[in-house]
């Protein structure tokens, strides 16, 4: 069973504060995407990556694809506010047929 | 585009009734999912389907069926609603697998 661990599960800083969340397994994905997730609101995509190594920036967040695709992280500089919310990895591969395996999420509150 | 709709938003059921959920998207998307969402676990796949007249098993099918007659709909069915089916369900769709999926607003389910 592919398994997407996600850490922390739970993240409280105050606004200004940088903050990093990871991503990690033991298989080797095809691609992996970030969502954010807010109260009562289903998932909404913010990034994919797709080449081992490969970094992507998203204004304050920057989003890492590990070199040998078994993992990835996500760094927010200068929360605010308004990045609070559930963020969420998921990871396709040949072996979970190409479809997504989900991690458990990290939730993340930032306090003005 | 309204995206994807589903409906109800909320139902409150017995042990032992059964109900169907409906899912609609606009965007002519071939893949339609259907997740069930538990605090700390993420997201989990029910069902889903690679296009109009097919369907497949997920991670967590027991206790569901689901019918995808006509391209855009995909309705999820629980004939005899148990209470570890209390649950918030979320249907997504995407134009491939490992795509972007796009999301539902999602249905708090409560069975007693």
């Amino acid at each position: 069973t592919q398994l997407l661990e996600q850490s922390p599960q739970f993240l409280s800083i105050q606004e200004g504060e940088n903050l990093t969340v990871y991503c990690n397994s033991s298989s080797v994905f095809s691609s992996l995407q970030w969502y954010r997730q807010e109260p009562g609101e289903g998932p909404v995509l913010l990034v994919t990556v797709v080449t081992g190594g490969e970094v992507k920036k998203l204004k304050r967040l920057t989003f890492q694809f590990g070199d040998a695709r078994k993992d990835s992280s996500l760094h927010i500089t200068a929360a605010q506010t308004g990045d609070t919310g559930l963020y969420l990895c998921a990871g396709g591969a040949r072996d979970s047929n190409y479809q997504l395996i989900w991690g458990a999420g990290t939730k993340l509150i930032i306090k003005p | 585009n309204a995206g994807v709709t589903q409906t109800p938003k909320f139902r409150v059921l017995k042990t032992g009734q059964s109900m169907t959920l409906l899912c609609a998207q606009d965007m002519n998307h071939e893949y339609m999912y259907w997740y069930r969402q538990d605090p700390g676990m993420g997201l989990r796949l029910i069902h889903y389907s690679v296009g109009e007249g097919t369907t497949a098993k997920g991670e967590v099918p027991d206790g569901y069926n689901v019918s995808r007659l006509k391209k855009q709909n995909f309705l999820l069915g629980l004939e005899s609603a148990a209470p570890s089916q209390t649950s918030v369900y979320f249907c997504a769709s995407s134009y491939h697998t490992l795509n972007e999926q796009f999301f539902g607003p999602g249905t708090r389910l409560t069975v007693l």
